[in-house]
């Protein structure tokens, strides 16, 4: 199992430039999360989902778009890129809500974006 | 509102015990979490706590209070690789983690 995979890597985008990152899990978890996190800020949910075709904002929502078509994807888009969105980017993925043991959170290696 | 407060860097010697509380103020508690993070790597889950006390895996240990709404991490016969960041986290009950802004913690020989 690969768990949570992120792609791309890393990115490089111009101001105004737009972009999707995608999040793959082979868990089969039912919940997804989008967090961006910055030094000194710790990790804000940008965006969640808690099934297929469901999403929700999270504590910093604006200027960032999600959609999950598929149970395993998640995507996170910047329709147009603004300096503030340098950050690094991950998601996550848990079993289901209900108890510790299965809202767990397993996290996806992280996508450094910058936006100049 | 959601409050979580952890300080923000420890040092400590290798083969030492260190302790990283964590206090929160949620609307709701549905579960306390801690994850480890090196830098430039993603968080990893260590422990969880539902109910008040301690639990013990291995080197690492968690307590909770729900009552003073206070946890803590205890590390014990540190290693260098243990020096990462230490996130605590809440489940409020609303399907999401809220995150502590994290305990950088520096394990010197």
């Amino acid at each position: 199992n690969a768990g949570v995979t992120q792609t791309p890597k890393f990115r490089v985008l111009k101001t105004g430039q737009s972009m999707t990152l995608l999040c793959a899990q082979d868990m089969n978890h039912e919940y997804m999360y989008w967090y961006r996190q910055d030094p000194g800020m710790g990790l804000r949910l940008i965006h969640y989902s808690v099934g297929e075709g469901t999403t929700a904002k999270g504590e910093v929502p604006d200027g960032y778009n999600v959609s999950r078509l598929k149970k395993q994807n998640f995507l996170l888009g910047l329709e147009s890129a603004a300096p503030s969105q340098t950050s690094v980017y991950f998601c996550a993925s848990s079993f289901r809500e209900g108890h510790p043991s299965t809202d767990t959170q397993y996290f996806g290696p992280g996508t450094r974006l910058t936006v100049l | 509102g959601q409050n979580i407060d952890q300080p923000t860097e420890m040092t400590a010697t290798e083969g030492a015990i260190v302790q990283i509380n964590c206090t929160y103020q949620t609307s709701g508690f549905n579960g306390l979490f801690w994850y480890q993070q090196h830098a430039g790597e993603a968080p990893t889950f260590l422990s969880y706590n539902v109910l008040d006390g301690l639990e013990e895996k291995g080197r690492f240990s968690s307590f909770l209070s729900r009552s003073k709404g206070y946890s803590y991490l205890l590390l014990k016969e540190l290693q260098m690789k243990d020096s990462a960041s230490y996130l605590c986290a809440v489940n409020s009950g609303y399907s999401t983690l809220t995150f502590g802004k994290g305990t950088m913690l520096l394990v010197s020989p």
